[in-house]
């Protein structure tokens, strides 16, 4: 079964400054999909970057990226120039290439925006 | 974008009765959808996969007779939480996707007490 572990529970940035989230995991597959979803206080899962483990090259989504290390199975999304509206949780999350699995998800990170 | 609706969003009721949930695709057919539990301040756990027209298949430790789902067409499913008790309060998510790998929409999700 696979596994996705985030370690910090919570992390805390200054307003304008970079944050990172780590995120690993444990699969025996090859080909899977990873994401990071983030959850604000009305509890809407909103889809902020996603990455297919075929590809080497990093996602990218504005102010959103994410440093994929395959052989070390880790999932990292870093957060720049941080805004009061990054306040949320943020889970880290994981799919089988055979698209039929639902999604599993760590435990998340509580990200706290300091004005 | 592609929206899933969830309702209702929020639901009281007695213990011993049954409430249905449902979650619908608003502008896609969504030949599989998920259902996910979160209990507060934890993560999503996934509690079934429905397919359209087929038996849904549970994750281990979820209690099939007792979280009935139903996906009839392909814009509907409906998960029936029977006999409620107050440990099944929680927070009940869907999420669809139409096909192959494409992104998973979420629901606004359902949050459930049972007294």
């Amino acid at each position: 079964a696979q596994t996705v572990t985030q370690s910090q529970p919570e992390m805390s940035v200054q307003e304008a400054e970079t944050v990172t989230l780590s995120c690993t995991y444990d699969t025996s597959e090859s080909d899977y999909y990873l994401f990071w979803y983030k959850q604000p206080p009305s509890r809407q899962m909103i889809l902020v970057i996603r990455q297919e483990a075929y590809k080497q090259q990093n996602a990218t989504e504005n102010r959103f990226s994410v440093n994929f290390q395959k052989a070390a199975k880790s999932f990292s999304l870093k957060i720049s120039d941080s805004q009061l509206g990054d306040a949320a949780m943020y889970f880290c999350a994981y799919r089988g290439g055979g698209g039929a699995d639902g999604l599993t998800f760590g435990k998340g990170t509580h990200l706290i925006i300091q004005p | 974008g592609a929206v899933v609706s969830q309702h209702p969003s929020r639901v009281i009721c007695k213990s011993g009765t049954s409430v249905k949930i449902e979650c619908r695709s608003l502008d896609f057919q969504a030949t599989t959808m998920f259902w996910y539990r979160q209990f507060p301040k934890k993560s999503l756990m996934l509690m079934a996969t429905s397919n359209e027209g087929s038996k849904a298949t549970y994750e281990q430790g979820v209690e099939k007779d007792k979280f009935l789902i139903n996906h009839a067409s392909l814009t509907l499913s409906t998960l029936t939480v029977t006999s409620a008790h107050p440990e099944d309060s929680s927070f009940y998510i869907c999420s669809a996707r139409d096909a192959g790998n494409s992104p998973l929409h979420f629901g606004n999700g359902t949050r459930l007490t049972v007294t």
